[in-house]
């Protein structure tokens, strides 16, 4: 395996489960990201590990739950979500150098979730 | 600006024609610009990093111009062809929310036109 693998592809969830996204980066890298993507809106950051720090937007909600056990892997976990949480969730992941602002993100293929 | 913004939304230009779109963000408190290429069913890929006014960088028939001081950067395709069709994403950090995490505009979709 090699960048970075996201699983599942794709999910389908009624609002009282809990799942779990899962991704997990093969390029050493030292920072995590999970990032939102819902029809004609931006990329939304929602997470960041970087430097076994954990940044947050704070406009996410607290259904949303994030866990990062080590730097190659990151979770998202979802429990009783809405459906306008339906949406792509992207990972990504970088090498932080400092306060650059210059580290390339290296992005998963995505997991569709669908929420009914 | 408060925000990276992106025009136009979206484009179709023919096979052969060039192009460039443009990407404004926050002058103030500027670390980096980047630019990715998001084609259908894969993922955001890098195209770009710059970080000094005036940059310019080039990769193939794509290049990509830096204005920091007033805050937008351009991108250029020349001589467009139908595998250029993709989104087109620019990021930046934003003050205040940490210098390596990036924010993005909502993209400039690409349609050429064979």
């Amino acid at each position: 395996e090699t960048g970075v693998t996201q699983t599942p592809r794709h999910l389908v969830m009624g609002m009282t489960n809990k799942k779990s996204l899962k991704c997990e980066q093969h390029l050493g890298h030292n920072a995590m990201y999970w990032y939102k993507q819902s029809a004609k809106k931006p990329l939304e950051l929602m997470f960041v590990y970087s430097l076994e720090e954990r940044v947050e937007n704070n406009s996410v909600p607290s259904r949303f739950s994030p866990e990062c056990p080590n730097s190659s892997h990151l979770f998202l976990h979802l429990h009783t979500l809405q459906p306008e949480d339906s949406a792509l969730y992207l990972c990504a992941s970088s090498q932080v150098f400092g306060e650059s602002g210059a580290n390339v993100l290296t992005f998963g293929a995505g997991s569709r979730l669908t929420v009914l | 600006i408060l925000n990276v913004e992106q025009s136009p939304q979206s484009l179709h230009v023919q096979e052969g024609d060039s192009t460039n779109f443009t990407c404004s963000f926050p002058s103030s408190n500027f670390y980096a610009l980047h630019w990715y290429r998001w084609e259908t069913a894969k993922s955001p890929e890098a195209l770009f990093v710059m970080t000094l006014n005036g940059d310019e960088k080039k990769k193939g028939r794509i290049s990509a111009t830096l204005n920091t001081k007033e805050g937008y950067s351009y991108l250029y395709i020349k001589g467009s062809q139908p595998e250029d069709s993709a989104t087109y994403l620019c990021a930046s950090p934003l003050r205040g929310a940490g210098a390596n995490n990036l924010f993005f505009g909502t993209g400039t979709r690409l349609t050429v036109i064979p």
